[in-house]
Parts: C-alpha cells; sequence; structure tokens
C-alpha cells in the first residue's frame, strides 16, 4: 500500500507568516491528493483536491501544489482562524490513506 | 443543503456489534460513492471504507476487512455500517461523507462516537 508522510508533525508561527506543509507519497499518485482542515472540536473540511484545486468558499491565502510524490499546502499570511490540524489524503485507490496530519498553531 | 446525519454510535464490549447508519438529504445518494473515515480519540483520520454508488463496488481498510461491512439503501437515502468482532482500538468518532467525483470527501456528517470497551 502508499504511504503518505506529512510534514511537520506540529508547527507554530506568527499572525501573517506563510506556512508550508508537506505530503509525500510513496509512490506515485499523480494529482489524486487532497487537503483536509480539521479546526478544534469540529469536523474535517475539504480544502483542495486534485493537488491543487480550491474548493468553493476556502480563502485564497491557501493554495496547493505538487503531482507525482510530493505535494504542497501553502498558507500566505497565516491567521488566527487558521489554526487547525491538516490532513492530506491519496485517493487515486483504495486504500484513501491520510497523512498523519499536522497541527498549526500560532505563536 | 446536503446533511449527513451518522447515528448507531455506542458502548460496546469487545467482540460486540453496532450497526452505523447515515441519513443524507439535500441530495441524490444514488448518484454519489460514499465513504466511512473514522477518528480514535486525539489522533489522525483513518479511511475505513467506500461504495460505489450502485453498491457494486466496496473496498475496506485492511484494519477492519472481514469484520466491518458497508452498505446502502439509495431508495431511503441510507448508508449503513455493519461492525462486528469489535476491538478496542475500534474506538472512534465515525464520520459518513459523500465523495466527489475522484473520490476527495467533499461533505462529511457531524460523526458518531463508538467505544469499545468492558
Amino acid at each position: 500500500d502508499i504511504q503518505m508522510t506529512q510534514s511537520p508533525s506540529s508547527l507554530s508561527a506568527s499572525i501573517g507568516d506563510r506556512v508550508t506543509i508537506t505530503c509525500r507519497a510513496s509512490q506515485d499518485i499523480s494529482n489524486y491528493l487532497a487537503w483536509y482542515q480539521q479546526k478544534p472540536g469540529k469536523v474535517p473540511n475539504l480544502l483542495i483536491s486534485a493537488a491543487s484545486t480550491l474548493q468553493s468558499g476556502v480563502p485564497s491565502r491557501f493554495s496547493g501544489s505538487g503531482s507525482g510524490t510530493d505535494f504542497t499546502l501553502t498558507i500566505n499570511s497565516l491567521q488566527p482562524e487558521d489554526v487547525a490540524t491538516y490532513f492530506c489524503q491519496k485517493y487515486n485507490i483504495a486504500p484513501r490513506t491520510f497523512g498523519q496530519g499536522t497541527k498549526v498553531e500560532i505563536k | 443543503q446536503v446533511q449527513l446525519v451518522e447515528s448507531g454510535g455506542g458502548l460496546v464490549k469487545p467482540g460486540g456489534s453496532l450497526r452505523l447508519s447515515c441519513a443524507a438529504s439535500g441530495f441524490t445518494l444514488g448518484d454519489y460513492y460514499m465513504s466511512w473515515i473514522r477518528q480514535a480519540p486525539g489522533k489522525g483520520l483513518e479511511w475505513v471504507s467506500y461504495i460505489s454508488n450502485s453498491g457494486s463496488v466496496i473496498y475496506y481498510a485492511d484494519s477492519v476487512k472481514g469484520r466491518f461491512t458497508i452498505s446502502r439503501d439509495n431508495a431511503k437515502n441510507s448508508l449503513y455500517l455493519q461492525m462486528n468482532s469489535l476491538r478496542a482500538e475500534d474506538t472512534a468518532v465515525y464520520y459518513c461523507a459523500r465523495d466527489g467525483w475522484f473520490g476527495e470527501s467533499i461533505s462529511w456528517g457531524q460523526g458518531t462516537l463508538v467505544t469499545v470497551a468492558s
């Protein structure tokens, strides 16, 4: 099975900082990569699909890039409401494995 | 608007069974693949299973294969997860999710908590 490895597992950044989270697949998954945001105590929410397609209603400070095995979620100008855990997921074939998550906090 | 409401969670002893339900509204269930995803307390997300819109294609995570059964009744706008031979490590919030065209989970329910303990 394909493994998904996220890094870092947690980070602390200041308001306005640019934050980058990476997700690496153990095999080529083309662009079948999604990013989810889970705020504390809330349900996960799809931010990005197909590695770089921003979902409707998601602020434009979020962006995704990558293809094949290496992917990046970037938050330009971190805001207080971005405090959350972010998960990547590959969905080309089963199992639709999630990364272990990256917890983003405000410094 | 799209709404997914899970039910059926609760406390069950190891080796026991539970059947989770997910009531869908605001869209035509039969048009979409559906998934179950779980999250153990304080842990990350774990994909459990998905089922095609007709029910003809089904996949499971290795951790639940042979113990869990996903099914759906499109006429009743409902998705199900039959969980047998439950273990402590199955303790989690179970979410049902509507899949997008390629398998991403675009809409999630609020989840139902399953606790396996003696």
